[in-house]
């Protein structure tokens, strides 16, 4: 079975430009996870959604980053403009259900640097 | 305060040792979760073991062990016979009944083993 899948895997970009990761979570799963690693941070939640709804925005930095998720099977996080510290690596994951303790599967990472 | 606290920010082995590694949670909720996922130098986070707050039993699988004490807020985790391949970083989690299912995560621990 697919696991999930992000894209791009990694990005360099130049201040100010728009920057969308891309995630498609596993097959069935309700719950998909968006967070950012930092050497200085750690892992960080920024926004998880259940059924396609955004049920957890607070760890959304600031206005310059979104997400969205259209539909089951596919969801992004835009960065627009981008900052140099906006660079870090960008997990999304999933789980089948929203319910404490279900398994949180992680995709690749996408790596982002901004110059 | 942390929620999950990993003291150990690194460790180094030679090949063959057995080596701890070190959870600490702090938690009200009586119903909770806690996770060891692994992120190899390639980056990716695995999911190796999830625990709920109701199963104090220890856990072996090959060469890795969980050993959970809720006496001490603890969920150790043990490598015997280290290899170089488990060279990563491991990463303490707490899913908790009143968060859904958010996990958070402890800072880490970069295990180096050594041939």
């Amino acid at each position: 079975d697919a696991g999930v899948i992000q894209s791009p895997r990694h990005e360099v970009t130049e201040m100010g430009q728009e920057v969308t990761l891309r995630c498609k979570p596993i097959s069935g799963h309700n719950s998909l996870f968006w967070y950012r690693q930092t050497m200085m941070r750690g892992l960080e939640l920024l926004i998880y959604f259940n059924n396609n709804v955004p049920i957890d925005d607070s760890g959304m930095p600031e206005d310059r980053f979104s997400a969205k998720m259209p539909n089951a099977s596919f969801s992004t996080l835009k960065i627009q403009p981008s900052e140099p510290r906006d660079s870090a690596v960008y997990f999304c994951a999933s789980s089948a259900r929203q319910v404490a303790g279900n398994t949180i599967y992680f995709g690749e990472g996408s790596w982002l640097t901004v110059v | 305060a942390q929620k999950v606290t990993q003291a150990q920010t690194e460790i180094s082995v030679v090949e063959k040792e057995d080596v701890t590694l070190d959870c600490v949670y702090e938690t009200r909720d009586t119903t909770y979760y806690l996770f060891w996922y692994k992120q190899p130098p390639s980056g990716e986070l695995v999911f190796l073991i999830r625990r709920n707050s109701f199963d104090e039993q220890n856990e072996i699988s090959g060469r890795y062990s969980w050993n959970f004490q809720k006496s001490t807020s603890s969920f150790n985790f043990t490598i015997t016979a280290s290899q170089v391949v488990d060279s990563a970083v491991y990463f303490c989690a707490l899913s908790e009944e009143s968060a859904g299912n958010m996990l958070t995560f402890g800072g880490g621990t970069r295990l180096m083993v050594k041939p």
